[in-house]
């Protein structure tokens, strides 16, 4: 599946580094999203941008900013983060106005902060 | 704030076995989706229920989302190898924007042969 593809896979980063993660949508969307995938935490929503606006920060912190130039990427980027920032951050897309629509999932980012 | 239970949380089961897992919340959904993800790979949606009461079949799963929209089971008959993964149920708030979705922690299935 290459729909929604993300780079790199892995990264592993101190606190005092910036790094920036990608995501592209091969599927045509208008809507993307980023989440935060965490050992026994539920999957949290981070940012929506629909129609390259971003419409919803869920009170995550300014040290995640995210960037999206065009309905097709979209970027995370990361500065002075937190140990209990390691996680696996998780990209998805979907066409905002059909019915019942459908969010497909990148891969996935593995961050380790050290 | 809207929250979804899972249980079990981690489940080990022999090739040929039935389960069931469940997904349940005080909320009322407008639709609830079940996703699969495999260690290394993000969440692939497996079906989205939207009708209380409705039930769907894919193969060997059957889904369920109860009457009340607050709930939902995923069974699996005769399981196999290639359905371990972490199950995740999640649902669209009722009334709200359907892509801002509610997930729950997960069940983690492991088949083995």
């Amino acid at each position: 599946e290459t729909g929604v593809t993300q780079t790199p896979r892995h990264l592993v980063m101190g606190m005092t580094n910036k790094k920036s993660l990608k995501c592209e949508q091969h599927l045509g969307h208008n809507a993307m999203y980023w989440y935060k995938q965490s050992a026994k935490k539920p999957l949290e929503l981070m940012f929506v941008y629909n129609f390259k606006e971003q419409t919803e920060n869920n009170s995550v912190p300014s040290r995640f900013s995210p960037e999206c130039p065009n309905s097709s990427h979209l970027f995370l980027h990361l500065h002075t983060l937190q140990p209990e920032d390691s996680a696996l951050y998780l990209c998805a897309s979907s066409q905002v106005g059909r019915a019942r629509e459908t969010q497909y999932f990148g891969p996935g980012t593995r961050l380790l902060v050290l | 704030t809207q929250l979804l239970e899972q249980s079990p949380q981690f489940l080990s089961i022999q090739e040929g076995e039935n389960l069931t897992v469940y997904c349940n919340s005080s909320s009322v959904f407008s639709s609830l989706q079940w996703y699969r993800q495999e260690p290394g790979e993000g969440p692939v949606l497996l079906v989205t229920v939207v009708t209380g009461g409705e039930v769907k079949k894919l193969k060997r799963l059957t889904f369920q989302f109860g009457d009340a929209r607050k709930d939902s089971s995923l069974h699996i008959t005769a399981a196999q190898p290639g359905d371990t993964g972490l199950y995740l149920c999640a649902g669209a708030a009722s009334g709200g924007s359907n892509y801002k979705l509610t997930f729950g922690k997960g069940t983690l299935l492991t088949v083995n042969p």
